[in-house]
């Protein structure tokens, strides 16, 4: 069964860190572009960032360049998002995606940014 | 605000055929391939359209899309009580660098 598993999310404090993973399982990791995309309480969905099969290409929304950032591990199956200064905009579900059209989905992490 | 435009609700009785519109530019749908997710109530997104208008495995054929110039639109015939669900469409573009949404449209089955 094709599947990604978010994990990470919690509560953290404005200006924290938290670091997302998704185990990917069911088909070749690295044949497929990666993605995090996002949806705020209540609202749309808002594309975070996306890599290539081999990291050669990596892409952020505008509102989290030079604070998070995206990588993926072969071995592990794994993509990560590795996520600094953060914001209380920043809370959101999390979800990661793969495929070159976002084909599968997992379940999401929440991440809530408060004091 | 969106990049890409979608009417925030729509609605049909069962039966019925439904169409939600997504308008873009010529550096996302103009030049890029759209793609439509549906996303039922406290669930994650699952891709309904990719390429435009093709259907991935297991989606109903009541499900189509078309692309014209800036604008796509989903189509969804034989409405039914359990398409009830908020729908996006999804484009690269090239003067961002990156993928843009639609604000969603959330679609009531009277």
């Amino acid at each position: 069964e094709v599947q990604l598993v978010e994990s990470g999310g919690g509560l953290v404090q404005p200006g924290g860190s938290l670091r997302l993973s998704c185990t990917a399982s069911g088909f070749i990791f690295s044949n497929y572009w990666m993605y995090w995309v996002r949806q705020a309480p209540g609202k749309g969905l808002e594309w975070v960032a996306n890599i290539k099969q081999d990291a050669s290409e990596i892409y952020y929304v505008d509102s989290v360049k030079g604070r998070f950032t995206v990588s993926r591990d072969k071995a592990q199956s794994s993509l990560f998002l590795q996520m600094n200064s953060l914001r209380a905009e920043d809370t959101a579900v999390y979800y990661c995606a793969a495929g070159d059209s976002m084909d599968v989905w997992g379940q999401g992490t929440t991440v809530t940014v408060s004091s | 605000q969106s990049v890409l435009t979608q009417p925030p609700s729509a609605s049909g009785t069962p039966g019925q055929r439904v169409t939600i519109s997504c308008s873009g530019s010529s550096s996302n749908i103009g030049s890029y391939n759209v793609y439509w997710y549906q996303q039922l109530p406290g669930t994650a997104p699952k891709l309904l359209i990719y390429l435009n208008n093709q259907r991935p495995s297991g989606v109903p054929d009541r499900f189509s899309g078309s692309k014209s110039g800036t604008s796509a639109s989903l189509a969804i015939s034989g409405l039914r009580s359990e398409d009830e669900a908020d729908y996006y469409c999804a484009a690269w573009d090239a003067s961002l660098s990156g993928w843009v949404f639609g604000g969603g449209t959330k679609l009531t089955v009277l």
